[in-house]
């Protein structure tokens, strides 16, 4: 079956760090790759998504490509700020799926 | 801005009481889903639904049940809670192709003592 493996937490950044989350999946035919963020005592807001391979998803300066030959889609920032400390799930919905099939989750801490 | 909500936002109760715990889009999507969010933050599904009149359980058993008797509600009940069953809910919906996006309400954070 489908399945999401993404970096363990939690990870702890100071501000203007550059930021990288690795994600990769399993996963038959072209699935759809999301990142979805989860800030503190809230429910999960899309952050980026990608369609097909070698497609880049970008907002609020964050960005991930679809990667199909190594089977990944990273996120990245260049330069984090404060707020953006929350939880980052990376996720895949299989090709004619409806659900998500979601990785555990990884908890940003940036401190000033 | 996805217009999906749920309430109550927190709840405290004892041990054998009934509650449900509400889900409501203003989207129209037909597909819509509960999932129970641990302490260590992962995600299982425990309910989804395609339309109305139509439910079924997710990959995480649960005691739970839900009904969709209406496109834009999709309520969740424990008849008797307890304090394993303490827990974040969160409700999401999604429009009707495959491989689209899920919106997700702000959860429902419930204790049971």
């Amino acid at each position: 079956g489908d399945s999401v493996t993404q970096m363990e937490g939690p990870v702890t950044l100071s501000e203007e760090a550059f930021l990288t989350i690795n994600c990769t999946y399993t996963a038959t035919g072209y699935p759809s790759l999301f990142w979805y963020v989860q800030y503190p005592g809230e429910g999960l807001q899309l952050l980026l998504k990608a369609t097909k391979a070698d497609d880049k998803g970008s907002n609020k300066g964050f960005e991930a490509t679809y990667r199909k030959e190594t089977t990944s889609f990273h996120l990245e920032k260049g330069s984090v700020q404060v707020s953006d400390s929350a939880v980052y799930f990376c996720a895949l919905s299989g090709a004619g799926s409806y659900q998500l099939t979601f990785g555990k989750g990884t908890k940003l801490s940036v401190i000033p | 801005e996805a217009d999906i909500y749920q309430t109550p936002r927190y709840l405290v109760i004892g041990t054998g009481k009934k509650i449900t715990l509400e889900c409501s889009q203003t989207m129209g999507h037909d597909k819509m889903y509960w999932y129970q969010q641990d302490p260590g933050m992962e995600l299982h599904l425990i309910h989804y639904s395609y339309g109305v009149n139509s439910t079924e359980k997710g990959d995480l058993s649960s005691e739970s049940t839900v009904s969709r008797i209406r496109t834009e509600h999709f309520p969740l009940t424990l008849e008797s809670a307890r304090p394993s069953h303490t827990s974040q809910y969160l409700c999401a919906s999604n429009e009707r192709g495959s491989q689209e996006t899920q919106y997700f309400g702000p959860g429902t954070r419930l204790l049971v003592l």
